[in-house]
């Protein structure tokens, strides 16, 4: 399977960490581009940060001071933590898979999570 | 940060239409921009890569270009699957900044 499939809690209150993480069944967590994106309700896109292979990490200056991208090879997961929450931060959080084969590229998105900030 | 600035908003059109849709990048981005696809309630989709290469299974009525800092995803003959948001990405330079998002809506 190619899609990754992601998880973790959907509603937390101000102040607290988000963390979710995000899984390939039947696959590897190495060797690729990992990505996670947001997407407040009803509203555009917002980049949060990159894992190359090489686990260097890229991440938005406009959260950089609060997230964390990890990985697990032995259980197969990437993971965020984002720390301090506040309801700006409420939004659906996509991790994104990505890779190149014989001149081809792919990209594959997780099902999205919603992450509700609420006191 | 590279500023992508997509027009139009929203958009109208009709089954069978030829419709497209710019994105414009505040500074060079070469071709690394990305076109997406997004339906209510659904993950974002890739359809073109590296400006205007068709991702695998897309339809070929879907095409990119690129002209210097303009970027353009054009659909011919529109289907009724194909009402749905669009957004634009680069990925030249961090931070990865999307386009505000074209939603385009069935005449």
């Amino acid at each position: 399977q190619v899609q990754p499939q992601q998880w973790g809690a959907g509603l937390l209150k101000p102040s607290e960490t988000v963390s979710l993480t995000c899984t390939v069944y039947g696959g590897s967590v190495s060797g690729y581009y990992w990505n996670w994106v947001r997407q407040p309700p009803g509203k555009g896109l917002e980049w949060i940060g990159e894992m190359n292979p090489g686990r260097s990490t890229s991440y938005n200056p406009s959260l950089r001071s609060r997230v964390t991208f990890s990985v697990d090879t032995s259980n197969n997961q990437f993971s965020l933590n984002l720390r301090s929450v506040t309801a700006a931060d409420t939004a659906v959080y996509y991790c994104t898979r990505d890779h190149c084969n014989d001149n081809k590229c792919y990209n594959y998105w997780g099902q999205g999570t919603l992450v509700t900030v609420s006191s | 940060d590279i500023q992508m600035t997509q027009s139009p908003s929203s958009l109208s059109a009709s089954v069978g239409d030829r419709v497209t849709i710019t994105c414009r990048a505040s500074q060079g981005v070469r071709n690394d921009l990305n076109w997406y696809q997004q339906r209510p309630g659904k993950a974002p989709k890739r359809l073109i890569y590296a400006a205007s290469s068709l991702q695998s299974g897309v339809p070929s009525r879907f095409s990119g270009s690129a002209s210097g800092t303009e970027f353009t995803l054009t659909i011919t003959s529109l289907q009724p699957e194909d009402f749905a948001t669009y957004f634009c990405l680069q990925y030249n330079s961090y931070p990865y900044t999307f386009g505000q998002g074209t939603k385009l809506e069935i005449k």
